[in-house]
């Protein structure tokens, strides 16, 4: 059974770095048939893709966030990570890795999430 | 970006009712359409992909429709346990979600 699970810091001071890790076990990240991606919810609010990756360095970002984000995959460590730059409290969110079908495009595995608060 | 408008925000039914949701992306998305059920505290978990296809496991109850710019999301009875938040997700062009739909 294929597991996501992300870490990083919690707490994040504003315009500093927010850098997350999503480990993948139970499966390969090293397939053609997916993307790996981070999607984000404020508190109380909906659900936001920040970006995705392919096991071979392609990226897609979101146009809003694309100054910001980086996203990189580390197939000998089976993870891949976020790198968000410059934040202010409205990155405050908790934050997921998920699986996507390069097909469907749909997200089928998602980790249990990573709050991440922005303050001083 | 193509954006994605999900209504209603939020719904109240009983049990047994028939709830239905909409998403209007703001161009053609072809039938490139996914919904999902959010419980709190906990991650999304996909239903329905390509605007109607149902994932195996998930009950009969749930069906989603349409293609193009206009889709619904359909509950035929409501149960207590589909108390949940619902999102419609395109990937005709990267992803977008739509703002979600919470039924009370």
């Amino acid at each position: 059974q294929l597991q996501l699970q992300e870490s990083g810091p919690g707490l994040v001071k504003p315009s500093e770095t927010l850098s997350l890790t999503c480990t993948v076990s139970g499966g390969s990240i090293s397939s053609s048939s997916y993307y790996w991606g981070w999607i984000r919810q404020p508190p109380g609010k909906g659900l936001e893709w920040i970006g995705s990756m392919s096991y071979s360095g392609s990226t897609y970002y979101k146009s809003s966030l694309k100054s910001r984000v980086t996203i990189s995959v580390d197939t000998s460590k089976n993870q891949f990570s976020l790198k968000l730059n410059s934040v202010t409290a409205a990155d405050t969110a908790l934050y997921y890795c998920a699986r996507r079908s390069v097909i469907r495009g749909f997200f089928d595995y998602w980790g249990q999430g990573n709050l991440v608060t922005v303050s001083s | 970006d193509i954006q994605m408008t999900q209504s209603p925000s939020s719904l109240s039914a009983s049990v047994g009712d028939r709830v239905t949701i909409t998403c209007q992306a703001s161009r053609d998305i072809s039938n490139y359409l996914n919904w999902y059920q959010q419980k709190p505290g906990k991650a999304p978990k996909l239903l329905i992909y390509d605007a109607s296809n149902l994932v195996t496991g998930v009950p009969s109850r749930f069906s989603g429709s349409g293609s193009g710019t206009d889709f619904t999301f359909t509950i035929s009875s409501l149960q207590p346990e589909d108390i949940a938040t619902y999102y419609c997700q395109q990937y005709d062009t990267l992803v977008t979600f739509g703002g979600g739909t919470k039924v009370e």
